[in-house]
């Protein structure tokens, strides 16, 4: 079955680029399917960020405005989120999801473990 | 973007009861209507999409409903396990938007 992990810095300093990368399993991301991220401030609700087909396609939420690139590296099987600028309002867990589908329904599945991002200084 | 509107936020009941979560969007979405469970420092994991059609593996005790606007989520014979916050989730349009979540706590 298809497994998700998400890594990369557990803290970033305000203004700066967070990165984190997904790395899938048990399933090639060049056959198709979309990829996105989610996130979840601490004892808060869930925000979808966008979302990245295997082509490299994107769909962003526009409540991040240009800060969010979202791409795939078909060669090691993963996809990232980079989100520039960031406050302590980005401080969140961060999720990557993969979107599965029944024509013309999707939903989130599955779901990496998530990984804890902190803006502090 | 969509609205999605939870009722209740939380609310408490025992093992055995039969418990309803209902989903209001801001805008018709059909059956476009997803639900998930999350417990505590856990990923959410799906249980319904498409508004009612259940997940693979999920219990049968959890069932959904509605279209439109309006959505529901039941749990019939409430389990220990099911102690857990529960958030619906349109797929109608982008970006995707969810509910702000009920969380389901032991009475």
């Amino acid at each position: 079955q298809v497994q998700l992990e998400e890594s990369g810095p557990g803290l970033v300093k305000p203004a700066e680029t967070l990165s984190l990368t997904c790395a899938v399993s048990a399933y090639s991301i060049s056959t198709g399917y979309y990829w996105g991220w989610i996130r979840q401030p601490p004892g808060k609700g869930l925000e979808s960020m966008g979302s990245v087909y295997h082509n490299g396609r994107t769909h962003y939420n526009p409540s991040l405005g240009s800060r969010i690139i979202m791409s795939v590296d078909t060669s090691k099987n993963q996809f990232s989120l980079r989100l520039n600028s960031v406050t302590a309002a980005d401080t969140a867990v961060y999720y990557c999801v993969k979107y599965s589908t029944e024509p013309p329904y999707n939903w989130f599945d599955p779901w990496g473990q998530g990984a804890l991002v902190t803006v502090s200084a | 973007d969509i609205q999605m509107t939870q009722s209740p936020s939380s609310l408490s009941a025992s093992v055995g009861d039969r418990v309803t979560i209902a989903c209001r969007a801001s805008q018709t979405i059909g059956s476009y209507l997803n639900w998930y469970q999350q417990k505590p420092g856990k990923a959410p994991k799906v249980l319904i999409y498409a508004a009612s059609r259940l997940q693979n593996g999920v219990p049968s005790r959890f069932s959904g409903s509605g279209s439109g606007t309006d959505f529901s989520l039941t749990i019939t014979g409430l389990q220990p396990e099911d102690f857990a916050s529960y958030y619906c989730q349109q797929s109608y349009s982008s970006p995707r938007t969810f509910g702000g979540g009920t969380k389901v706590e032991i009475k």
